[in-house]
């Protein structure tokens, strides 16, 4: 069955500090997709960042990059150069590509940037 | 803006109520996909439409049920309201379905509060 785990219910970090926020996955699917998706507080989700699990390197976007180690089935998010503006929930999530086109998420981490 | 529309934006209602949920895909994309977030379950799937058929089913209640229309909107009708149905409900299209890299776009949500 699918599973995402984020260990992390809560993080404080300082302003301009990196932060690694971090997630395990479980699928007996060798082909499959991770996510990482942000919602502030004012609701909205928005995506952040994709890696495959076939993709040879770890996917990066601006400040986010996703740490991809496949033997433990890891996927941790991090940003750079953190910013006020970056405290939200941050969600990973996993879509198997075998199967159907859902996607499972995990539990989030709330990231709090302090000034 | 994700480009995907969804209302309305907040929405109270009683228990034993019945109530619709619209959501307009971003232009061009055919799949549209419903989530139900909540404080106890988080982030759940729901149903996804591809082209007016349904494609996936997730922990969609018998209560609940789902279509998407000709020119691609779709509706989620909750019935026989339960307090514990008082969510935030997402609504997120993609291009196409059962692809390698099927980003879904997240519209702001419905926030539904049942009294």
């Amino acid at each position: 069955a699918q599973k995402i785990t984020q260990t992390q219910p809560g993080m404080f970090v300082q302003e301009k500090e990196a932060v690694t926020l971090d997630c395990t996955y479980d699928t007996s699917d060798p082909s499959y997709g991770l996510f990482w998706y942000k919602q502030p507080s004012s609701g909205e989700m928005i995506f952040l960042i994709y890696q495959g699990s076939y993709d040879q390197q770890n996917a990066t976007e601006g400040r986010y990059s996703l740490n991809f180690q496949k033997a433990r089935k890891s996927a941790n998010l991090v940003i750079s150069a953190s910013q006020l503006g970056d405290s939200a929930m941050y969600f990973c999530a996993m879509r198997e590509l075998n199967r159907d086109d859902k996607i499972i998420f995990g539990k989030g981490t709330r990231l709090h940037i302090l000034p | 803006d994700s480009g995907v529309t969804q209302t309305p934006k907040h929405l109270i209602t009683a228990t034993g109520q019945r109530v619709t949920l619209r959501c307009s895909p971003r232009s061009g994309d055919l799949s549209v996909y419903w989530y139900q977030q909540s404080l106890d379950q988080g982030l759940q799937f729901l149903i996804q439409y591809y082209n007016g058929e349904e494609r996936a089913k997730g922990n969609i209640l018998e209560r609940f049920s789902a279509q998407q229309f000709p020119d691609l909107h779709s509706e989620l009708n909750l019935s026989s309201l339960e307090l514990g149905d008082s969510a935030l409900y997402f609504c997120a299209s993609s291009v196409a379905a059962g692809r390698s890299y099927n980003e879904q776009f997240f519209g702001p949500g419905t926030r539904l509060t049942v009294l």
